[in-house]
Formats: structure tokens, C-alpha cells, sequence
């Protein structure tokens, strides 16, 4: 079946940082691949997104590349903030084409602290 | 201007104890979903409703059931709750039909079983 692996957590940063959060997927299909964002005492919301091999996903100055030949979709941003302390969730879905729903796999998410 | 809501934000139930989690939406999205999340692992899907439609995933327990009444609405009724349902429910809705749109997600309920 689907599955997303992430990288081990918490991260930790000083503020201005460069922050790279790997994620890998298994899935049989022609995934799309998503980021999605948790900050403290809210739900879960979209960060990026890309949907077909090469493309690039970005938002809020983070960025991530969909690469099929190694299947992956890092997440990167250039200079963290104190304000992108969160927990990362890179998930996929398989969702056969149009008309299909967009059913999630989740990676375990990973615990982001910036530090002053 | 809340587009999910999930009520209430923590839930204390007794082991065996019927136990219902709700869920509403203000954005007329056509499909519905819930998913469970456990202490440091991957949120899984537990189940979701196209319009009327219910899609339950194969490895669901059967101790788990949902209902949807209208659109804005969607109950996680848990029959008969086990010390391994302690978890965080997740409700998330899409518009549906292309299959990589955007879920919007509510903040949760925290769940726990004495």
C-alpha cells in the first residue's frame, strides 16, 4: 500500500536557519504530494502542494520538488522564523484520476521549534 | 470565521462507553473525513462520505461507525470504546472530484478513555 516516511524529529533552529524536512513516499500510482502545516492549538492546513513529476510546490517562502526518480518531496526554506514553529506533515494522494476523492497518507509529522 | 468545527475539543469517555464526536462545516464541501491520530504517529483515515456516499476504509474496526445527516454535518459514534481508541480525531472536508484538491481540517478532538 501508499506509505510516507519522514525524517526523524524535533528540529530545532536559530532563527534565519536553513531548514530542510525530508520526506519519501511509496505509492503504485501517480501520486499528487502535499505539506501540510499544524501550528499550536489549531487544525491542520494545506502548506503546498505539487501534483505531477518536477513540479515545484511553494508557499510562505518554503519550497518543495516533486522527484519521481528518487520519490521524494523535501521541504525547504531558506531563513526559518520563530513563527514556523509547527509540526510538518508530508502526506500523498493515490486518487486514481477524476472524479476520485482526495484520500490522504500521512507521514508521522515532524516537531519544528525556531529559536530566537 | 471557523470553517471546521470540531465540538468538543476534548472528550473523556469510560471503557465500553458509547461516545459521540462531532463535526460541521460552513463550506458546502461534498465530502467529509475522519481520521484518527494517535501520540506521535501518521494521522490514518478512518472513513469518509461523498455527499450521502460512505467510504469506509477495509481496516476500520467495526466499533467505529459515522453518520451524516445533511451537508454541514458529520458524527464519529464509537460503540463501544477501548483504552486503544485514546487518540485525536481530525474532521477535514474537500469540494471532491479531482481527487488532489485541498482538505480543510478542523482542530481536533482529544479523545481519552478511563
Amino acid at each position: 500500500g501508499d506509505s510516507v516516511t519522514q525524517m526523524e524529529g524535533p528540529v530545532t533552529l536559530s532563527e534565519e536557519a536553513f531548514l530542510t524536512i525530508n520526506c519519501t513516499y511509496t505509492a503504485t500510482g501517480y501520486p499528487s504530494l502535499f505539506w501540510y502545516v499544524q501550528y499550536p492549538g489549531e487544525g491542520l492546513q494545506l502548506l503546498l502542494k505539487a501534483t505531477k513529476a518536477d513540479d515545484k510546490g511553494s508557499n510562505k517562502g518554503f519550497e518543495a520538488t516533486y522527484r519521481k526518480e528518487t520519490t521524494s518531496f523535501h521541504l525547504e526554506k531558506g531563513s526559518v522564523q520563530v513563527s514556523d514553529s509547527a509540526v510538518y506533515f508530508c502526506a500523498l494522494s493515490d486518487h486514481g484520476g477524476a472524479g476520485a476523492n482526495s484520500k490522504l497518507t500521512f507521514g508521522k509529522g515532524i516537531t519544528l521549534s525556531v529559536r530566537p | 470565521d471557523a470553517m471546521v468545527i470540531q465540538n468538543p475539543r476534548y472528550q473523556v469517555t469510560q471503557f465500553g462507553k458509547p461516545v459521540t464526536l462531532s463535526c460541521s462545516q460552513t463550506l458546502n464541501h461534498n465530502v467529509m473525513y475522519w481520521y484518527q491520530q494517535k501520540s506521535s504517529q501518521a494521522p490514518k483515515l478512518l472513513f469518509h462520505y461523498y455527499d450521502k456516499d460512505f467510504n469506509n476504509e477495509a481496516d476500520t474496526p467495526d466499533n467505529f461507525q459515522s453518520r451524516r445527516p445533511n451537508t454541514s454535518f458529520c458524527f464519529l459514534d464509537i460503540r463501544s470504546p477501548g483504552l486503544g481508541d485514546a487518540a485525536m480525531y481530525l474532521c477535514a472536508t474537500s469540494r471532491g472530484g479531482t481527487g488532489n484538491e485541498k482538505l480543510f481540517f478542523g482542530s481536533g478532538t482529544q479523545l481519552s478513555v478511563l
